[in-house]
């Protein structure tokens, strides 16, 4: 089983570019989620969809970022204009849940992202 | 609201010595949720275990064992005989199952661990 695949795994861009970060989930896997860690501090969750919908987004720092899962499949997350603060590793992790919300979270290898 | 401390920053042990990996959390939920991950130099973040607030017994797998103590709010990690496959950050995560986000994992900052050869 292919695991949850993250493109691209590093992207170095200025100050006011767009760049935009692609996941594909695990086959199957109806939760999506995004979380970022930036400059070594914790991983912190920015958002999370259920198929195609966005259940919680209440992570997602401002309007420059725009994710979207079209489909229900895979999910691309784009950050216009980019900004010096943007810079991290942005993970994306899917999972089955169900009532107990004990289904562990299966995560990529990340997109490593430097605004410059 | 939930908080997931590592007070370990960094830790550097020879191999074959056991370490322990700490993990504080806080949380007013009564069901909760415990995580340890593991992120190798290769960048993904692997699951290793789970644990519901309503299982307190302890769990052993291979050389990795798990203290979960609802009393001190600690979920330790041990790894016995440690290897340098084993050098990689540590992360401890909660996630609770009454708050509207309850679908959040909230993540500690990691522990860096090396195992010297």
């Amino acid at each position: 089983e292919a695991g949850v695949t993250q493109f691209p795994s590093h992207s170095v861009i200025e100050k006011g570019q767009t760049v935009t970060l692609r996941c594909d989930p695990i086959s199957g896997h109806d939760n999506l989620y995004w979380y970022r860690r930036v400059m070594g501090k914790e991983i912190k969750f920015l958002l999370h969809f259920v198929k195609e919908s966005k259940q919680d987004e209440s992570g997602m720092p401002n309007n420059r970022f725009l994710a979207e899962r079209t489909g229900g499949t895979y999910s691309t997350l784009k950050v216009q204009p980019a900004e010096l603060e943007d810079s991290g590793v942005y993970f994306c992790a899917s999972s089955e849940e169900g009532v107990l919300l004990n289904s562990p979270l299966h995560f990529g290898n990340g997109t490593r992202l430097t605004v410059t | 609201a939930q908080k997931v401390t590592q007070a370990q920053t960094e830790i550097s042990v020879v191999e074959k010595e056991d370490v322990t990996l700490d993990c504080v959390y806080e949380t007013r939920d009564t069901t909760y949720y415990l995580f340890w991950y593991k992120q190798p130099p290769s960048g993904e973040l692997v699951f290793l275990i789970r644990r519901n607030s309503f299982d307190e017994q302890n769990e052993i797998s291979g050389r990795y064992s798990w203290n979960f103590q609802k009393s001190t709010s600690s979920f330790n990690f041990t790894i016995t005989a440690s290897q340098v496959v084993d050098s990689a950050v540590y992360f401890c995560a909660l996630r609770s199952g009454a708050s509207g986000s309850a679908r959040q994992l909230t993540f500690g900052s990691g522990t860096q661990l090396t195992v010297l050869p």
